[in-house]
């Protein structure tokens, strides 16, 4: 079957713009995970998600970064005036429920903040 | 809090040599353990994770891994690498928490 697809692969914005960043997990797959990859820290994990509720946002970095997921599927990360720091990659992944289930992620969207 | 520790950035090993990719963690309970691997421009892919049980555990690709609970460690192994292994090797921890914590990954070269 598909595996997690992410959308846009690239995008490159300018300092404070918003960004809308998109995930479509595995079908079935209930917990939905945003990690961040970028050189300096390599990869942090930002936000879960069980159905569509987020019992953990513990790792998103400030109050610019939000998420959301709607019907229990689709997935969207939202950067608001994005900063320099801010370009990385962010990678999707998703699982069935239970934290010993394989995350299996997605190829990543790199985002670039001139 | 649960951190992992790679303290090999860079490993060069020669085709058909054998691999070992250090592994360490720090976690409160009993942890969950996974490698996954990173081929450029592509996603994670899960290697073999650990739960419980035999501390010794098989993946795909040829690999396998030790958990020492004792050393906190949890290496990552083959036998004989093929210029096809040369990727980016994450170990992660993670637990009833869901969240995975990521080392800083280790770049494995092949050389011919």
């Amino acid at each position: 079957g598909a595996g997690v697809s992410q959308s846009p692969s690239n995008k490159v914005t300018e300092k404070g713009k918003d960004v809308e960043l998109r995930c479509d997990p595995i079908s079935g797959h209930t917990a939905l995970y945003w990690y961040r990859q970028s050189l300096g820290q390599g990869l942090e994990f930002l936000i879960y998600f069980q159905g569509n509720s987020a019992p953990d946002k513990s790792g998103l970095p400030s109050d610019r970064f939000s998420a959301e997921r709607t019907g229990g599927s689709v997935s969207t990360l939202t950067i608001q005036r994005t900063q320099q720091e801010d370009s990385a990659v962010y990678l999707c992944a998703s699982s069935l429920a239970g934290p010993r289930e394989t995350q299996y992620f997605g190829p990543g969207t790199r985002l670039l903040v001139l | 809090a649960q951190s992992v520790t790679q303290p090999d950035i860079h490993i060069t090993v020669s085709e058909g040599a054998s691999l070992e990719l250090r592994c360490n963690y720090s976690y409160g309970a009993t942890p969950y353990l996974f490698w996954y691997v990173q081929s450029p421009g592509q996603g994670l892919q899960l290697l073999l994770k650990y739960f419980s049980g035999d501390t010794l555990v098989q993946g795909i690709k040829g690999f396998e891994a030790e958990f020492k609970r004792s050393q906190s460690s949890f290496n990552l192994r083959k036998p004989s690498v093929h210029w096809s292994d040369a990727a980016e090797y994450f170990c992660a921890v993670g637990g009833s928490n869901y969240k995975l914590t990521f080392g800083k990954g280790t770049l494995l070269t092949v050389n011919p």
